[in-house]
């Protein structure tokens, strides 16, 4: 079975500074990984995605995200936070084996301080 | 273009009615995904459509729970004999295909709140 670990509910971070949100995935073979970003009463916005090739992934909003498969970690980064980044952020995995169901982690609450 | 619509945004209703959540994913997508998100549970994966092959309903929580999902477009997701536990946020999502790497592409999600 596959699942995520975002190991911190919450991470805040002061404006201009870098941030990260960290991820951790469990999947048979090969992972497809994912971010999703949710702000206050609104669905899942995409952000990113691994599929394979170059290990550091960019994405949406000066986002990345660098695979690691030996420690299989798939962190979300950025050179430096907005307060407008602030958000729950979710990370997803799928495996290769023909399953289309996106196992979510817990979510990981980002708040940028002024 | 216009993205996956849900409607209502807001759902309040008493334990034991019926309701209906409606999903209309991106246009052109063939397979459409119902997801809950509640307080403590995080997203949990309820049922899946791919064009016109057999939903997979491995994820309903109950045989309260059924979604049909008509020409291949439109998906309603129904909860008989509404309880609290059902309070959530039904999220929707359509992806371009079912291939592992394809994004989903989810809605604003509707709020049940069950009394």
């Amino acid at each position: 079975a596959q699942s995520v670990a975002q190991p911190e509910d919450q991470v805040n971070v002061a404006e201009g500074n870098p941030l990260t949100v960290k991820c951790t995935y469990s999947v048979s073979g090969n992972p497809y990984l994912f971010w999703y970003v949710q702000y206050p009463n609104r669905g899942l916005q995409f952000l990113l995605k691994y599929i394979t090739g170059d290990n550091l992934v960019k994405g949406s909003y000066g986002f990345e995200a660098e695979f690691n498969k030996s420690q299989t970690s798939f962190h979300l980064k950025k050179p430096s936070a907005l307060v407008s980044d602030s958000a729950l952020y979710f990370c997803a995995v799928r495996d290769h084996t023909g399953s289309y169901q996106l196992t979510f982690g817990k979510g990981t609450k980002l708040s940028v301080i002024p | 273009g216009a993205g996956v619509s849900q409607s209502p945004s807001n759902k309040v209703t008493e334990k034991g009615k019926d309701v209906e959540l409606r999903c209309d994913p991106i246009s052109g997508h063939t397979a459409l995904y119902w997801y809950r998100q509640s307080l403590g549970q995080g997203l949990e994966f309820l049922i899946y459509f791919q064009g016109n092959s057999a939903p997979d309903k491995s994820g309903l929580p109950s045989d309260r729970f059924s979604a049909e999902r008509t020409g291949g477009s439109v998906s309603t997701l129904t909860i008989q004999r509404t309880q609290q536990e059902d309070s959530a946020v039904y999220l929707c999502a359509s992806s371009l295909g079912a291939q592992g790497g394809d994004t989903q592409y989810f809605g604003p999600g509707t709020r049940l709140t069950v009394l």
